[in-house]
């Protein structure tokens, strides 16, 4: 069975980077065609593709967000890592980390963390 | 950047009825288009991925058609359980995109 769990501060101030880890179970992100993704979503809003990075260290950003976005992964702790720099108040959302494998859809996710950006 | 339109943005229905759902890209995606599920305060679920094969464990009422830059989540016959916000997703090429969600709701 694959498990996912976000983690991260709940509340950042603007101009702060965020770090959130995802920490899974039931895959190995060393097996060829496996990938995790990062998804968010604003309160009452629509998801939002943020960054994948496969187990061959291939990575790909948001075009929008490639600029403050940085994805890692942990192999031997089974932990996909993302940073957003300088966070605003409209990147207050819930994050999503999601497994993927071959093709580039998502299952499962994560419950999800909410993050607040607020001074 | 593909920009993939749903619709309507809400969908009324009664139990036991169909409801179609529409998920439009602004260019072709072939057949590589997935559907979620999301209801209220849970992560989204895969329902739908291919444009028309059913992920594990997900009732044969819920079916996916199109290819190209038209595809359709029909849903044969609404039970309680299936009111819930739908996305559709592309993954043809990047970045990969979300449609805006059509909720279905009890009429």
């Amino acid at each position: 069975q694959i498990t996912l769990k976000e983690s991260g501060p709940t509340l950042v101030k603007p101009t702060q980077t965020l770090t959130l880890t995802c920490t899974f179970s039931g895959f190995s992100l060393s097996t060829s065609g496996v990938g995790v993704g990062w998804i968010r979503q604003p309160p009452g809003k629509a998801l939002e593709w943020l960054a994948l990075i496969y187990w061959d260290d291939d990575k790909y950003y948001s075009p929008s967000l490639k600029s403050r976005l940085t994805i890692t992964k942990d192999t031997s702790k089974n932990q996909v890592v993302l940073t957003m720099t300088n966070m605003d108040p409209v990147d207050t959302a819930t994050y999503y980390c999601a497994h993927l494998k071959v093709s580039n859809w998502f299952d499962p996710w994560g419950q999800g963390t909410l993050v607040t950006v607020s001074s | 950047e593909i920009v993939m339109t749903q619709s309507p943005a809400t969908l009324s229905v009664s139990p036991g009825e169909r409801a179609t759902l529409s998920c439009r890209a602004s260019q072709s995606v072939s057949s590589n288009l997935a559907w979620y599920q999301q209801k209220p305060g849970q992560a989204p679920r895969l329902l739908i991925y291919g444009a028309s094969t059913r992920a594990t464990g997900i009732p044969a009422r819920f079916s996916g058609s199109g290819s190209g830059t038209e595809f359709t989540l029909t849903i044969s016959s609404l039970q309680s359980e299936d009111f819930a916000v739908y996305y559709c997703q592309h993954y043809n090429n990047w970045p990969l995109t979300f449609g805006g969600g059509t909720k279905v709701e009890i009429k």
